[in-house]
């Protein structure tokens, strides 16, 4: 597609209820990132991938929180028994190889509610 | 400490003036250095990239100080259209992006 896309764009979850994040990434690009945005703050990282390959998940910040990119493509951040804490924008980005050195491109982001 | 830190402002200009932030980061080996900007419920795009050189694009001047670990960006004649959320963005080797909190720029007519 034409950019990242990221879906559903909205989503309201009752304390306790399971939840997946769906991104489109551009196709062709090899890296895809999750962040999460609290209101007034920047970006934070959770996850990074290499095609299929979980290089980084060191900012997932507990085991409630799971990502997968089974075919190097689409990704999925799943959020499990989710908090009032969980609430926040989740950005997935990509970039064409992931040198580290090169634009991001994000998509519009799923605002997450938990009530 | 955050790896990197920004005043968040809010920066309050009116129309043709000059701005400047700052953003500091923590970690010398950090690598690659970009400014950020984030309009209002939308997502970060890449403004600049930042050089040691300093580079300029257009109104936007940035800079970067490897010594003293710090990176800015200015703006001149600022528009209406400048308003917006600044983020530093900062590249560890082998790391993903790491971002500052932003800063809150309004101009005004």
């Amino acid at each position: 597609g034409a950019g990242v896309s990221q879906s559903p764009r909205y989503k309201v979850a009752k304390r306790g209820q399971d939840v997946a994040l769906r991104c489109d990434p551009i196709s062709g690009h090899v890296s895809l990132f999750w962040y999460q945005q609290a209101l007034g703050q920047g970006p934070e990282f959770l996850t990074y991938f290499q095609n299929e390959a979980q290089l980084d998940k060191s900012g997932l910040p507990s085991d409630r929180f799971f990502a997968e990119r089974p075919e190097g493509s689409v990704s999925t951040l799943k959020i499990q028994r989710t908090q009032q804490e969980d609430s926040a924008v989740y950005l997935c980005a990509s970039s064409l190889e992931g040198t580290g050195d090169e634009k991001l491109f994000f998509g519009s982001g799923t605002q997450l509610s938990v009530l | 400490r955050k790896e990197v830190e920004q005043d968040p402002g809010p920066f309050n200009v009116p129309e043709g003036a000059t701005v400047a932030f700052n953003c500091t980061y923590s970690n010398s080996a950090s690598q690659s250095f970009f400014w950020y900007r984030q309009d209002c419920r939308k997502e970060p795009k890449l403004l600049m990239s930042v050089y040691s050189s300093g580079n300029e694009d257009g109104r936007f001047t940035a800079q970067l100080n490897r010594a003293s670990q710090y990176i800015s960006l200015l703006i001149r004649d600022s528009k209406l259209s400048d308003s917006a959320t600044y983020l530093c963005v900062v590249i560890q080797a082998g790391t993903a992006l790491i971002f500052g909190k932003g800063t809150t720029l309004s101009v005004s007519s």
